[in-house]
């Protein structure tokens, strides 16, 4: 079974600063996508950017991007320029293909919450 | 174009009673999937449904389940309410497999 794990429960970052959150995960699969969602206070999931394993080319997303390195089953998000509105839980995400009798739903790590001063 | 829609947003039950949750997919998305969210035990899947059709089930016991119309509309159902079902119920929806899953602004329910 698949498994995600962020290590780092809380996460501090001055604004217009940049910080990086931490994601490992397990799996036998070679073919999956992994994300990272933002869940603000309101609760609602808003996904922050997606990458896909056969892609070596990292994801960037305006001042949000990923560092994949898939040998190391490692996948950071870096925000670049905090802001204020960057304040939320980030979770990030497993799925695999789904394809060939895998399963097509998301795994999620516990989150890290980040909080960003002013 | 709408986003996913819940309702209700908040609800209060009892134990031992039951509850429906509806989840309406943005338009054109055929696949629907929950999530139930606590802090104890995070987020975690409880079903998918595509074309009307539960294509892939997690780790929920059977007082959990769940059903989608022929608009893609969904409903999830949970019988018998206990304490523990206490959660953030997140519905998820795409276009299907391989595709991102946007989600919906949950509901909350709260079982006393």
């Amino acid at each position: 079974a698949q498994t995600v794990t962020q290590s780092q429960p809380e996460m501090s970052v001055q604004e217009a600063e940049t910080v990086t959150l931490s994601c490992t995960y397990d799996t036998s699969e070679s073919d999956y996508y992994l994300f990272w969602y933002k869940q603000p206070p309101s609760r609602q999931m808003i996904l922050v950017i997606r990458q896909e394993a056969y892609k070596q080319q990292n994801a960037t997303e305006n001042r949000f991007s990923v560092n994949f390195q898939k040998a190391a089953k490692s996948f950071s998000l870096k925000i670049s320029d905090s802001q204020l509105g960057d304040a939320a839980m980030y979770f990030c995400a497993y799925r695999s293909v789904g394809y060939g009798g895998s399963q097509g739903n998301l795994i999620f790590g516990k989150g890290t919450k980040l909080s960003v001063k002013p | 174009k709408a986003g996913v829609t819940q309702t209700p947003r908040y609800l209060i039950k009892t134990r031992g009673q039951q509850v429906t949750l509806s989840c309406s997919p943005i338009s054109g998305h055929r696949s629907v999937s929950w999530y139930q969210q606590t802090p104890g035990q995070g987020l975690q899947f409880l079903f998918e449904y595509f074309s009307e059709t539960q294509r892939n089930k997690g780790n929920f016991p059977g007082r959990f389940s769940g059903r989608q119309f022929s608009n893609s509309r969904s409903e999830m159902n949970v019988s018998t309410l206990e304490l523990g079902d206490s959660a953030l119920y997140l519905c998820a929806s795409s276009r299907g497999r391989g595709y991102e899953q946007y989600f919906g602004p949950g509901t909350r329910l709260t079982v006393t």
